[in-house]
């Protein structure tokens, strides 16, 4: 998986309850990546970093905020989770976006569920 | 916005049938044609494209982009029971702020009898 880790690997949680995923890399990448993963969706994008403390929306990041303080640790947090958030997130990293190199590596998912 | 449609968006083959995949996008500055494969856990890379006509490949699976009609196709020969995943198509904006991110299809679900 590329150095990448993604904790926890299962979670069940409440509705209303805060959540934080963490993505881990030992690859010294600089960019990371969150998505969420759906049935008949796709992989859609939450959240990305180009940098340690940068960071941008992606396409579906209504309820969900990040954190990036060092190189190697993204982290996402739903701050009161729904079940809507019920989902497999993944973690990816890439070393840059130039052509050549504009590669994503992703984690191994983790799994979400929301009751 | 940057949109890919994959399909079919699920098939059933035999082993040793050949197979072919598609992608058609809509990107405002592309970059990169990226295919995936996914089986259990994480998407695992396969090809990156940025030139039309230029056929990547390896061993039985291989790809080729069309940057006129805006396609790519992953064919996949001989195929094997362990071919059976999810194949994910994915492009790249070369946008300014777009800082290299990937849009996806919707994956094509391959299962491949013995």
């Amino acid at each position: 998986d590329a150095g990448i880790t993604q904790s926890p690997r299962h979670k069940v949680t409440e509705t209303g309850t805060p959540v934080t995923l963490r993505c881990h890399q030992t690859e010294n990448h600089r960019y990371m990546y969150w998505y969420r993963q759906d049935p008949g969706h796709g992989l859609r994008l939450i959240h990305y970093s180009y940098g340690v403390k940068d960071t941008d929306k992606g396409e579906v990041s209504d309820g969900y905020s990040v954190s990036r303080s060092k190189t190697e640790d993204f982290l996402l947090t739903l701050e009161s989770a729904t079940s809507s958030q019920t989902s497999v997130y993944f973690c990816a990293i890439s070393e840059s976006v130039i052509t050549g190199s504009n590669i994503q590596y992703f984690g191994a998912g983790t799994r979400l569920s929301v009751l | 916005e940057d949109k890919v449609v994959q399909s079919p968006l699920s098939l059933v083959v035999h082993e040793g049938d050949t197979v072919t995949l598609n992608c058609s996008y809509e990107v405002t500055n592309f970059r990169s044609l990226l295919w995936y494969k996914q089986e259990k856990k994480a998407p695992t890379f396969l090809f990156m494209l940025t030139s039309s006509g230029i056929e990547k490949k390896s061993g039985r699976l291989s790809s080729i982009l069309d940057k006129k009609e805006l396609f790519s196709i992953l064919n996949i020969t001989a195929t094997q029971t362990g071919d059976s995943a999810i194949y994910l198509c994915a492009v790249s904006n070369a946008g300014g702020t777009s800082y290299g991110k990937l849009t996806f299809g919707q994956g094509t679900i391959l299962t491949v009898h013995p």
